[in-house]
């Protein structure tokens, strides 16, 4: 099925540094989401947007809506070590199913 | 809180066996939940749509016959491997909307394997 590019995808940065990571796509999106999912779990909503250029925060956590709706970026301050695991996009246009990147896999050393 | 609830969280078995992993919607109703499956280091592939009270729509290239999904209430949908071999070892994982918003939110996931 289709897919988002994301990337990168995988990181490696030390503890206290920022992150930041993106989705693009060849169409065009009315609702960007951000997951996060840990070993053997489901994913867990961080952010959800639903405008172009929308900016959102969640804690340490800021995505925003790409003003071509094509794109969005999650940003992530000061990252802990908790903040390991893997972070997916998705998009969503219409009342069609949700669309994956595939994961950007994080590593935080202490 | 959880909105999603998913059972059992892995499972083993034997090559040949059924196995049924159950989703239970623990908040609103669910008249469409989702079923993804998620192999290891990659994205989660949407495998169908189940539709509360009718059949399910099925993505390309998945076997409906293979793949039984039943959706008889408004908050469990079943999805059963038939036959299970070991090429279905696999991540699976259902998700649902919650009331009318288009977010979905994801159970915590079953990991099948066969032997």
């Amino acid at each position: 099925g289709q897919q988002l590019n994301q990337s990168p995808q995988s990181m490696f940065i030390q503890e206290g540094e920022d992150v930041s990571m993106n989705c693009t796509s060849s169409s065009i999106f009315n609702t960007w989401l951000w997951y996060k999912q840990d070993p053997g779990e489901g994913p867990v909503l961080l952010i959800a947007l639903y405008k172009a250029g929308e900016l959102t925060s969640n804690g340490r956590l800021t995505a925003q809506f790409g003003i071509t709706r094509k794109d969005s970026f999650l940003n992530i301050s000061a990252s802990i070590p908790s903040d390991v695991g893997i972070y997916f996009c998705a998009g969503r246009s219409g009342n069609t199913p949700l669309v994956f990147g595939k994961g950007t896999r994080l590593s935080v050393i202490a | 809180g959880a909105v999603v609830s998913q059972h059992p969280s892995w499972v083993i078995c034997k090559s040949g066996t059924s196995v049924k992993i159950e989703c239970r919607s623990l908040d609103f109703q669910a008249t469409t939940m989702f079923w993804y499956r998620q192999f290891p280091k990659q994205s989660l592939m949407l495998m169908a749509t189940s539709n509360e009270g009718s059949k399910a729509t099925y993505e390309q290239g998945v076997e409906k016959d293979k793949f039984l999904i039943n959706h008889a209430s408004l908050t469990l949908s079943t999805l059963t491997v038939t036959s299970a071999h070991p090429e279905d070892s696999s991540f699976y994982i259902c998700s649902k909307h919650t009331g009318s918003s288009v977010i979905q939110y994801f159970g915590a996931g079953t990991r099948l394997s066969v032997l």
